[in-house]
């Protein structure tokens, strides 16, 4: 069964440091990765998409590796701000299976930034 | 301004009367599908629609109807909500579904069944 695991669960960190969020999935065969902000209370909004042949993706302050040997990515935020407090959600695509739409969804971590 | 618009964004009902939350998208994109989110569980697809006239269960469609009459509109139905279907529901759209299919998600609707 196609899985995605997001660690950590949540996470709390000052304002200004950097972190790093990691996705491992088992989703087979492969076709994309994405990144997911998703304020309190309102929809999920792309940050990333990385396709097979992609190890790395910047959007700003936010960089999305990918490592489609181990099937694992992550998203590094460097200088982290307030408005970075968010749960992240990585979903991660199969050419088919998986969701019943080929998307598998990981259930997200949970960030907090701290002034 | 391109978007997916979800209404009502909150609604309290009682346990059996039909309700219907819709969802709309400017963007002539062919995929649609419904998710509900619960704490701990992350999003959950409900139904999903490759395009007009199609339609198919995701994970979670007990309880739960759909219809795809047209390109930009795609309603979720709820015949007989009942309280474990109190959530917060989110609509997607994407031009394609697959290699380069960005989601993008409407604002989301809290719904409580009493």
């Amino acid at each position: 069964k196609n899985q995605v695991e997001q660690s950590p669960q949540s996470l709390i960190i000052l304002e200004g440091k950097n972190c790093t969020l990691q996705c491992n999935y088992t989703v087979s065969p492969f076709s994309n990765l994405r990144w997911y902000k998703q304020d309190t209370g309102r929809g999920p909004v792309s940050l990333t998409i990385m396709t097979f042949s992609e190890n790395t993706k910047s959007n700003g302050r936010y960089t999305a590796t990918l490592d489609a040997d181990t099937k694992q990515s992550s998203l590094h935020i460097t200088a982290s701000q307030l408005s970075d407090s968010a749960s992240y959600i990585c979903v991660v695509s199969a050419r088919s299976g998986g969701g019943a739409d080929g998307l598998t969804f990981g259930k997200g971590t949970h960030l907090i930034i701290q002034p | 301004e391109a978007q997916v618009t979800q209404n009502p964004r909150y609604l309290i009902t009682v346990t059996g009367k039909k309700l219907t939350v819709t969802c709309s998208q400017n963007m002539n994109h062919e995929y649609m599908s419904w998710y509900r989110q619960d704490p701990g569980l992350g999003l959950r697809q409900i139904y999903y629609s490759m395009n007009v006239e199609v339609t198919d269960k995701g994970d979670v469609p007990e309880g739960y109807k759909v219809s795809r009459k047209e390109k930009r509109n795609f309603p979720l139905i709820l015949e007989s909500p009942s309280p474990n279907q109190t959530s917060l529901y989110f609509c997607a759209s994407s031009f394609s579904q697959g290699v380069t299919g960005e989601l993008f998600f409407g604002e989301g609707s809290r719904l409580t069944v009493l």
